[in-house]
């Protein structure tokens, strides 16, 4: 049984298409995250929501819009995907108040 | 300055070997620290929390000094199972801030 999962695990797509990464958690966490590793392996945080409410958003371009439709699922919708946006986003849960996250397998996103 | 620093790898090994891992954090006020580890083309993992007092959990011991900002890893008897990149993290306010990960490749 996945803790986290992530849909799609590989994603190849073309500079100024839009694409959308889903992430669903059976954990029951209050708190869901996306994360970007980039190709020199540095994982940034880009948004957090605790009970399907936005509490952080790191400098992000407005083309990455994150939407939580229930407290289990952390969507990430990009537009007008550029070639920076290459890299590895992975999705992550924990209790509210705790420290401990738990990663998703990540999605691999090439854009060309 | 990175906010959380730490040794550039790759630490090639030998099987039984004892590796340290140093990390160094520039912001004072964070809160809680850890460990995660992190294998090939795959998620990220919490292997242990930090403590000030020191904590050991099996062949792998960490080390916190406030006062110094500076985190340990320390591993006894490594195995090639450990081979993997491993992770200084700490938590600033709700978030945790990840070092650039430490690559270590144990050879029999």
């Amino acid at each position: 049984d996945t803790a986290v999962s992530q849909t799609p695990k590989y994603l190849v797509t073309q500079m100024g298409n839009d694409k959308s990464i889903k992430c669903e958690q059976n954990l029951g966490h209050d708190t869901m995250y996306w994360y970007k590793q980039d190709s020199k392996k540095f994982l940034k945080i880009m948004f957090s929501y605790n009970n399907k409410e936005l509490i952080i958003n790191e400098t992000v371009p407005n083309r990455f819009s994150p939407k939580s439709p229930d407290k289990a699922h952390l969507n990430l919708h990009i537009n007008s995907l550029e070639l920076g946006d290459s890299a590895v986003y992975f999705c992550a849960s924990s209790p509210f108040g705790r420290s401990e996250q738990y990663f998703g397998p990540g999605t691999r996103l090439t854009v060309t | 300055r990175k906010e959380v620093e730490q040794d550039p790898g790759p630490f090639n090994v030998p099987e039984g070997a004892t590796v340290a891992f140093n990390c160094t954090y520039s912001n004072s006020a964070s809160q809680s620290f850890f460990w995660y580890r992190q294998d090939c083309r795959k998620e990220p993992k919490l292997l242990m929390s930090v403590y000030s007092s020191g904590n050991e959990d099996g062949r792998f011991t960490a080390q916190l000094n406030r006062a110094s900002q500076y985190i340990s890893l320390l591993i006894r008897d490594s195995k090639l199972s450990d081979s993997a990149t491993y992770l200084c993290v700490v938590r600033e306010g709700g978030k945790l801030i990840f070092g650039q990960g430490t690559e270590l490749s144990v050879k029999p």
